[in-house]
């Protein structure tokens, strides 16, 4: 049962442009949200989270947002860079959970 | 370097035999979590151990696999009899606490897993 989704695949965006991930989940209960990112032949690297109690994080070029109604949330990278050419995960876990649930992943790739 | 130490980095095994492998947390995390990451899907949960103790073990198979973090030295996840099915990269994970901080959990940089 996948209950953290991402249906994008893959993205491509010219560098200087912004990139848009998107998730959705399905667990009510969830109410940590975080970003990974994973270059090739190494682990996820925390990037950015949020908080239910938020609808919004700001951390440099990247921002999350939530919309808990919709249950779901997106990551936003302004300006992309080529360095940013990675696999995006988004992972969420409930109150009081150490368990992450995370999605398949977003390729992207920042053309120069 | 303080992070998430994995190895081997790659192991092949042929069907049938053991496959062990090992993390050591961050120092001073006594925290420890086994994700796995099969083909095209993103990681899952296996286990969560702390120090010589089996915290929670609900996402790894019932048989075959078992995880350990004994008192002294890493944590060892073992899968015995190991089939193609279980080629997959394994990520272990630390954290200082049993819950999150801002910054999540520290990944190692996995092992690669391939039976042949």
């Amino acid at each position: 049962d996948q209950q953290v989704k991402q249906n994008s695949p893959s993205l491509s965006v010219q560098e200087g442009r912004i990139s848009i991930l998107n998730c959705d989940y399905t667990n009510s209960m969830f109410d940590y949200f975080l970003w990974y990112k994973k270059y090739p032949a190494e682990g996820p690297t925390f990037l950015i989270s949020i908080s239910s109690i938020k609808d919004k994080n700001e951390d440099g070029r990247f921002t999350v947002f939530l919309n808990k109604s919709a249950k779901h949330l997106s990551l936003h990278i302004v300006p992309s860079q080529p360095g940013d050419s990675a696999v995006y995960f988004c992972a969420a876990s409930a109150k009081g959970d150490y368990k992450l649930s995370f999605g398949a992943g977003t390729t992207v790739t920042v053309r120069a | 370097n303080a992070g998430v130490m994995q190895n081997p980095r790659h192991l092949v095994r042929r069907r049938g035999q053991e496959a062990r492998l090992r993390c050591s947390p961050v120092k001073g995390h006594s925290h420890v979590y086994w994700y796995r990451q099969l083909p095209e899907e993103g990681l899952k949960f296996m286990v969560y151990l702390q120090k010589e103790n089996i915290i929670d073990e609900s996402g790894m198979p019932k048989e075959r696999f078992s995880a350990e973090f004994p008192k002294e030295g890493p944590s060892i996840l073992r899968i015995q009899q190991v089939v193609r099915g279980d080629s997959a990269a394994y990520f272990c994970a630390s954290s200082p606490f049993d819950s999150f901080t801002n910054y999540g959990y520290t990944f190692g940089s996995g092992t690669r897993l391939t039976v042949v």
